[in-house]
């Protein structure tokens, strides 16, 4: 079945700084890759995402990227800001719906 | 549009009880998923339903876990009977499609003792 590996699994940066999470993913089929931001006592909430056929997407602060060689995929977020506090949840799927995801990465923006 | 909805929000029941958690999926969604998200196991899907068929259920620990979805805007998740181990935060995610966005609930906060 499909595995996610997700790192680091805890993420400390300085306001204004940019955070990197990396994601690895084991199925060469998978075709679609969301990421979703969780807040203390919420549900997942999908941020961005990126499909196979593409190679970085960006959404104002927020970029992905996709090598599709290296089955590995990486949430970019710039100039970081106190709400961008949460846990960060990437995922996988070859398109029958069923998600599987990494293990989240707890950010933490240092004012 | 209102999201998915789940209730309750938070439940604590005593081992042995029989806990029902419930769904209501974002209206026009044909499909289901409930997952469950702990410290140790991260978030794991439990079963899928695809147009009220259960397409999935793999990943239901047991047979004291139960999943039912009689409607297109309905669905029960049900553990009989209950253990300390099945606390946990159950998640309902609802989308449209095979590979489209998953929408998820708030979550039922489960506390077994």
């Amino acid at each position: 079945g499909e595995n996610v590996e997700q790192h680091p699994s805890t993420l400390s940066v300085q306001e204004g700084d940019s955070a990197v999470i990396k994601c690895t993913y084991s199925d060469s089929a998978s075709n679609y890759f969301p990421w979703y931001k969780q807040e203390l006592g919420k549900g997942p909430q999908l941020i961005i995402d990126i499909r196979s056929n593409v190679g970085e997407k960006k959404d104002q602060r927020i970029a992905v990227t996709l090598n599709k060689t290296a089955k590995h995929f990486s949430l970019h977020i710039t100039e970081t800001q106190p709400e961008d506090s949460a846990v960060y949840f990437c995922a996988a799927t070859f398109g029958n719906e069923k998600l599987t995801f990494g293990t989240g990465t707890r950010l933490t923006i240092i004012p | 549009d209102a999201g998915v909805i789940q209730s309750p929000r938070h439940e604590v029941t005593e081992m042995g009880q029989e806990v029902t958690l419930r769904c209501k999926p974002i209206s026009g969604h044909n499909s289901l998923f409930w997952y469950r998200q702990t410290m140790m196991r991260g978030l794991e899907l439990l079963i899928y339903f695809n147009n009220n068929v259960p397409i999935d259920d793999s990943g239901m620990p047991e047979d004291r876990f139960s999943a039912k979805m009689p409607n297109a805007s309905f669905s029960t998740l049900k553990i009989q009977p209950s253990e300390p181990r099945d606390s946990a935060v159950y998640f309902c995610a609802s989308s449209w499609g095979g590979g489209n966005t998953i929408y998820f609930g708030e979550g039922s906060w489960l506390t077994v003792v």
